[in-house]
C-alpha cells in the first residue's frame, strides 16, 4: 500500500524534553511538509522540503528542527524550546511536478501532549 | 497576507438535506483551491481541486466552484447523508511561491449529518 505513515499515532512530552515526530512515506515524492494544527484553528506549515538535504522554515518553525537525509522520511524534532507543543501534527507529501493540479497527500497525524 | 475564512464554523443537517459550505480568500492571485475531509484524529483527504482557471469540479454528490475575482469558493453536498459527517476544510495555493505546493488552510467547517 503506497501512502505517508506518521508514528507514533499518539505522544508525551515532558518538561524540557525533546521528542521526534516520524513521518515516512512509499510514494515517491520529492515534496514533504510538516503542519501543526490546534482546535478549531486550520494547518499552519512549520517546515517543508522540496528535495533531499535541503528544508525550508514554514510560517511557525520556532521551536522545531527537521531533517532530510532520505527522500522517503522527514521526521520532526519539537525542542523544549516550543512552550506550547500540544497540538495534533500532520506531514503530507507532493510529487513536485510543478503542475497547478498538484495534490497534496497527508499522513493520518501525532496527538503531541505535554505532561 | 492570504488569509482564508470559513463559514459556518459548524453545522447541523438533516439526512437528505442538500447543503452549502463557503470558504473565502483575501487575494485573488492563487494556483488553485482545495476542499479537503477531515475524520476526527484522522489526517486529511482530499475531496475537489480547482485550478485558477477553473469554475467548478465534480465529485459525485459533490460539486465546488471558485469565483476567483471576488475571492469565494463553495462546497455543494447533495443529499446528504450521516456517513459525511466530518470537518470540511478548504486551502488556497498562493500563485506568489507557485515552485512549492505550501497551502493555507481556513479554519474549517465542523457538519453534523443527522440521521
Amino acid at each position: 500500500d503506497g501512502g505517508i505513515t506518521q508514528s507514533p499515532k499518539y505522544l508525551f512530552r515532558k518538561e524540557g524534553q525533546n521528542v521526534t515526530l516520524s513521518c515516512e512515506q512509499n510514494l515517491n515524492h520529492d515534496a514533504m511538509y510538516w503542519y501543526r494544527q490546534d482546535p478549531g484553528q486550520g494547518l499552519r506549515l512549520i517546515y517543508y522540503s522540496q528535495i533531499v538535504n535541503d528544508f525550508q522554515k514554514g510560517d511557525i518553525a520556532e521551536g522545531y528542527s527537521v531533517s532530510r537525509e532520505k527522500k522517503e522520511s522527514f521526521p520532526l524534532t519539537v525542542t523544549s524550546a516550543q512552550k506550547n507543543p500540544t497540538a495534533f501534527y500532520l506531514c503530507a507529501s507532493s510529487p513536485r511536478t510543478g503542475a497547478t493540479n498538484e495534490k497534496l497527500f497527508f499522513g493520518s497525524g501525532t496527538q503531541l501532549s505535554v505532561l | 497576507k492570504q488569509e482564508v475564512t470559513q463559514i459556518p464554523a459548524a453545522l447541523s443537517v438533516p439526512e437528505g438535506e442538500n447543503l452549502v459550505l463557503n470558504c473565502s480568500f483575501t487575494d485573488s492571485a492563487i494556483y488553485n483551491l482545495q476542499w479537503f475531509r477531515q475524520d476526527p484524529g484522522k489526517g486529511l483527504t482530499s475531496l475537489l481541486l480547482i485550478q485558477s482557471s477553473q469554475r467548478e469540479q465534480t465529485s459525485g454528490r459533490l460539486n465546488a466552484s471558485l469565483d476567483k475575482s471576488s475571492g469565494r469558493s463553495t462546497l455543494y453536498i447533495a443529499a446528504s447523508q450521516p456517513g459525511d459527517s466530518a470537518t470540511y476544510l478548504c486551502a488556497v495555493r498562493p500563485g506568489q511561491d507557485g515552485a512549492t505546493n505550501k497551502l493555507i488552510f481556513g479554519t474549517g467547517t465542523l457538519l453534523a449529518v443527522q440521521p
